[in-house]
């Protein structure tokens, strides 16, 4: 059975970094591309950022470019994001979400339940 | 940016209904690389249909989708109590990949 589980969610002050965790089972983790995906409160799904199954090609939306990192250890089966400058609007549930391929742009077949990041003074 | 709208923004249905759900592209998506997924309240999003017509695995038979180019559609041809959620498209054909707003079917 696929599981994804997320960790690292916290409330930080703007201007702080953070790093989530997906920790990964129930499937070849290294043969999969891997994405975060937000959805702020009570509003819609946003992509974050994709990592290629074998961590060499990396993908992120504009609002998070130059601030956020998206890596994967394949020998630990953990996807990682490294969340630097947080801002107001980063505030959001985090999805971890396997791609069905080991090419990033996928679809999603598989979702973690989530992790929540609150930036606020 | 691939911008996706999708309309109507609520869809007010009852038990046994059809349901059509569109998803609007602002350009071409590449391959059809469409997805669509159906969120319920305070779960995680589910997929349905991905490449914009190949059913997700485990997905019920009365969910199907279509289309090309700018325009793709998810249909429900006879809605179970189960599905009243919100729904969401998805391209990945190219980057920076996104969402539509999303469309809430609900109960009338």
């Amino acid at each position: 059975e696929v599981q994804l589980l997320e960790s690292g969610g916290a409330l930080v002050q703007p201007g702080e970094s953070r790093r989530l965790s997906c920790s990964a089972s129930g499937f070849s983790f290294s043969s999969h591309a891997m994405s975060w995906v937000r959805q702020g409160p009570g509003k819609g799904l946003e992509w974050v950022a994709a990592i290629g199954g074998s961590g060499d090609s990396t993908y992120y939306a504009d609002s998070v470019k130059g601030r956020f990192l998206i890596s994967r250890d394949n020998s630990k089966n953990i996807l990682y994001l490294e969340m630097n400058g947080l801002r107001a609007e980063d505030t959001a549930l985090y999805y971890c979400a396997k791609a069905i391929g080991w090419y990033a742009p996928d679809a999603f077949d598989f979702w973690g339940h989530g992790t929540v990041v609150t930036v606020s003074s | 940016e691939i911008i996706l709208t999708q309309s109507p923004g609520t869809l007010s249905l009852s038990p046994g209904d059809g349901a059509t759900l569109f998803c609007r592209a602002s350009q071409r998506v590449d391959n059809s690389y469409v997805a669509w997924y159906q969120q319920r309240l305070g779960q995680a999003p589910r997929l349905l249909v991905y490449g914009g017509a190949s059913t997700a695995t485990g997905v019920p038979e009365r969910f199907s989708g279509r289309g090309s180019g700018t325009e793709f559609i998810l249909t429900i041809s006879r809605l179970e109590p189960e599905d009243f959620a919100m729904y969401y498209c998805h391209q990945y054909g190219s980057s920076p990949w996104t969402f539509g707003q999303g469309t809430k079917v609900e109960i009338k």
